[in-house]
């Protein structure tokens, strides 16, 4: 049971470069996320998905675009790349939440990008 | 928007001391979780806190979630080698639907064997 991957583990792009990384899960979680981590900043969300086919913008969606085609996988997008993007991403999933209380995030071991 | 402030963001112990780190958010919440991410690694979910004035033990780590629901806080007692890493407080706003989360800056604990 490898819970969520996330590929690739490190890239260095230059400023204007394009990708994508990519997660999968393999719990059946109905929700996935993408978040960046920067120092003393804790987690910023970037976008995240509720089900299949549907995404919405998080806290800090600007240069990022994304998709979920199936459930198990969320692909995040830079279209043009910017050093201001240098970050470490993490792509979580969990069930859906309800009520008062909400269900725990898995994380992915990270993507460490660096933008030259 | 929602803000989670952590405090302090940084805090050297020696092996044996206590810790604590705590958690404000400018609005009332919902819940409140715990995250804990080892040098290198991934956060890792530590325990979810519901009700007003709830507190929950984890064998030295001791949750704790203000009768206000706007604050919180974790304690660390006689801290080991094995407690290093950063400690992450998120929460959800009440009223807010779905399970997205307001995650605070972090408090980084290093322990001096």
């Amino acid at each position: 049971n490898a819970g969520v991957t996330q590929t690739p583990k490190f890239r260095v792009l230059k400023t204007g470069q394009s990708m994508t990384l990519l997660c999968a899960q393999d719990m059946n979680h109905e929700y996935m996320y993408w978040y960046r981590q920067d120092p003393g900043m804790g987690l910023r969300l970037i976008h995240y998905s509720v089900g299949e086919g549907t995404t919405a913008k998080g806290e800090v969606p600007d240069g990022y675009n994304v998709s979920r085609l199936k459930k198990q996988n969320f692909l995040l997008g830079l279209e043009s790349a910017a050093p201001s993007q240098t970050s470490v991403y993490f792509c979580a999933s969990s069930y859906s939440g309800g009520g008062y209380s909400n269900q725990p995030q898995h994380f992915g071991d990270g993507t460490r990008l660096s933008i030259l | 928007g929602q803000q989670v402030m952590q405090i302090p963001q940084y805090q050297h112990v020696q092996e044996g001391e206590d810790f604590t780190t705590y958690c404000n958010s400018s609005t009332t919440l919902s819940n409140i979780q715990w995250y804990k991410q080892r040098p290198g690694g991934h956060p890792v979910f530590l325990i979810q806190l519901v009700k007003s004035g709830e507190v929950k033990k984890q064998k030295r780590l001791t949750f704790q979630f203000g009768e206000a629901k706007k604050n919180s806080s974790l304690h660390i007692t006689a801290t080991q080698t094995t407690d290093v890493g950063t400690y992450f407080c998120a929460g959800r706003p009440r009223g807010s639907a779905g399970n997205m989360l307001t995650f605070g800056g972090g408090t980084r604990l290093m322990v001096k064997p």
